[in-house]
């Protein structure tokens, strides 16, 4: 079965950077690609990009664009998203999503990542 | 416009049928996918495309589209599937988006 296994909850102080890690398993890896999808507390989902599986292509939210970088490391299939330059309303569950294409609907999610930016 | 409205919150009596709407420029030209959420889990993706299930997710949810406008259907609202639920579509720049979410309360 399809599962996404995520790393675990951080604390980080404002201006520092988060990364994030999504370890995919039960699929081909190279046939999907990962979107990364945040949710601040008690607020709605933010689509923040996806990522080829296959070669690695991007796609980000221009509210993030600059501020976030996503990769795969294909041998663990495993997809990052590195988040720089922390606010306090970056304090969110982020979401690990399969999606075949940039555009297509997230099939199957991971547990989420709790980051919380705070002085 | 990438901007996709729901009402925010709706409620049904068990056993009932209930919509949830999804409103949105790009809803013309692209198909809504549905969301529920519920509290402390990820989504789960219960409609996608012109009226999709996934594997495991009941007969009861439906999706239609007209217009600007989206639906989720559930016919005869169970208790389990009072939640949140979020519609989801793309826009003309090639990104995702998401309503603002709706809280199904069932009665």
């Amino acid at each position: 079965q399809v599962q996404l296994e995520q790393s675990g909850a951080e604390v980080k102080k404002p201006g520092a950077l988060v990364k994030v890690s999504c370890k995919a398993s039960g699929y081909t890896f190279t046939t999907y690609g990962i979107s990364w999808v945040r949710q601040a507390p008690g607020q709605g989902l933010e689509w923040m990009g996806w990522i080829s599986g296959y070669n690695g292509k991007t796609n980000y939210a221009q509210k993030v664009q600059g501020r976030v970088t996503m990769t795969t490391d294909t041998s663990t299939s495993t997809t990052y998203m590195e988040l720089r330059r922390l606010r306090s309303d970056d304090t969110a569950v982020y979401y690990c999503a399969r999606s075949i294409m940039a555009v297509a609907p997230p099939d199957h999610w991971g547990q989420g990542t709790l980051v919380t930016v705070s002085s | 416009s990438s901007e996709l409205t729901q009402d925010p919150a709706v409620s049904v009596a068990l056993g009932q049928t209930v919509r949830i709407t999804c409103q949105g420029d790009s809803l013309r030209d692209y198909y809504a996918s549905w969301y529920q959420q519920k509290p402390g889990q990820a989504p789960v993706l219960v409609i996608s495309g012109k009226n999709n299930r996934p594997s495991g997710i009941p007969g009861r949810f439906s999706g239609s589209s007209s217009g600007n406008t989206a639906s989720l259907t559930i016919s005869g609202a169970q208790a389990e599937d009072e939640a949140d639920y979020y519609c989801n579509s793309r826009d003309s720049s090639a990104n995702l988006v998401f309503g603002g979410g709706t809280k199904l309360t069932v009665l």
